[in-house]
Formats: structure tokens, C-alpha cells, sequence
């Protein structure tokens, strides 16, 4: 069965501070895997993709990276903003891109 | 950066009653999904929409559910007879080609009553 498991489920850190978010899938045939962050009430906000072959992918203060062999992928977040505070989102896409597989996302809270 | 549009943000409904929530994906993109989100639940996906035609639901997508992309910008989600357990943020999204990104919009809220 295709699923994305992420932990922590949630997650306080205070400003400045990085974390680590994980996830794990074993969504077969892999396409790629990105990660999202969602404010509450709003859509999802793209923030890396990467395909098996990729191993990192930075956006700013976020690095995402990608073991497609043992099916994980961590995102960091370096120097944190209370803006930060939201769901973070593990979506993984199977080959032909008809389906996307989302994680129940790891809520964050960032605090002064 | 290009958006996808919903509309409404907020639907109320009574139970039984069909509701359309309307999108409008970004213009050149080709692929078109629905997704829908329960209050603190994960994202689900419901439907796929290439070339004018599905090309993947779940099992939560069942005959009271039907999408359509009646004059080439719009895309529709439809709901025929409302439920209590559909009342949930309602996503529409769209890529252009694989690999790159998928937009989301804001969503619609819909509330059934």
C-alpha cells in the first residue's frame, strides 16, 4: 500500500533555533518528492521537488534531502522565523503523476 | 508567481443540496487535481484530470461526485447531494508538465448543514 509517514507530528522550537522534519514513504514507482507548506485555512505552498536521482535541494533556510534507496527524506529548517510556524507537508508523486500521496504533514510551532 | 483560483472561499449548504466549487488552474498547465482536507486530517486526493478526461479517482470520489472542464479555463467539482462528512476544504491543483510544481489554490470551505 502507497503511504507517507512523517514525524514528529508536531514540533515547537524557539526562534533561531533549526529543526529537522522526517519523512518516510513507500510509494512505488517513485517519481519524486516534494515538501509543502501549509498555513492553516490556505493551499499547500510548494517549497522542493526532487527526483530519485537528487539527493538535496535547498529553497533559502529550507534544505530538503532524499535517500531513494531506504524511502527518506528529512527537510531542514535552518535559523527559524515565527513566520515559519505551519504545517510541513511530505507529498510523494508515483511515476505516471495521476496520484499524489500525502504525509499528514508535521505542524510547527515557532515561538520568541 | 502564477496562482490557481477558487471560488467561493466560504460555501454553506444544507445536507442533500448539490454544490459546484469552481477553479480556474493556471493557464498553460495540463494537468488538474481535486483534493480535499477534514478539519485537522491530512490532505486526500480525490480526482485526476488530463486531456479532458479523468484519469484517476479514489474511493472517496463516488457518483455523487463529477468534474468537468466546460470551456477550457474552468474546473469544476460537483457534488450532487451533500453529506454531513463532506463538509471539509475542498483544494483544486495544477501542474503543467511532470516534474515541476503543483500549485494549489486557496480552497473552498464547504460547510453542509
Amino acid at each position: 500500500k502507497n503511504q507517507v509517514e512523517q514525524s514528529p507530528q508536531s514540533l515547537i522550537i524557539l526562534e533561531g533555533k533549526n529543526c529537522t522534519l522526517q519523512c518516510n514513504y513507500t510509494v512505488s514507482p517513485f517519481s519524486n518528492l516534494r515538501w509543502y507548506k501549509q498555513d492553516t485555512g490556505r493551499g499547500p505552498v510548494s517549497l522542493t521537488i526532487m527526483t530519485f536521482s537528487e539527493n538535496t535541494k535547498s529553497n533559502g533556510r529550507y534544505t530538503a534531502t532524499l535517500d531513494a534507496d531506504t524511502k527518506q527524506s528529512s527537510l531542514h529548517i535552518t535559523a527559524s522565523q515565527l513566520s515559519d510556524s505551519a504545517s510541513y507537508i511530505c507529498v510523494v508523486s508515483e511515476d505516471n503523476f495521476n496520484k499524489f500521496y500525502f504525509g499528514s504533514g508535521t505542524k510547527l510551532n515557532v515561538k520568541p | 508567481e502564477p496562482e490557481v483560483t477558487q471560488t467561493p472561499s466560504h460555501q454553506v449548504t444544507q445536507m442533500g443540496q448539490e454544490v459546484i466549487l469552481r477553479c480556474v488552474p493556471i493557464s498553460n498547465h495540463l494537468y488538474f487535481y481535486w483534493y480535499r482536507q477534514i478539519l485537522g486530517q491530512k490532505v486526500e486526493f480525490l480526482v485526476s484530470f488530463y486531456n479532458n478526461e479523468i484519469s484517476e479517482k479514489s474511493e472517496i470520489f463516488d457518483d455523487q461526485f463529477s468534474v468537468e472542464r466546460p470551456d477550457g479555463s474552468n474546473f469544476t467539482l460537483k457534488i450532487r447531494s451533500t453529506k454531513l462528512e463532506d463538509s471539509a476544504m475542498y483544494f483544486c491543483a495544477s501542474l503543467r508538465t511532470r516534474g515541476e510544481k503543483l500549485f494549489f489554490g486557496s480552497g473552498t470551505q464547504l460547510s453542509v448543514l
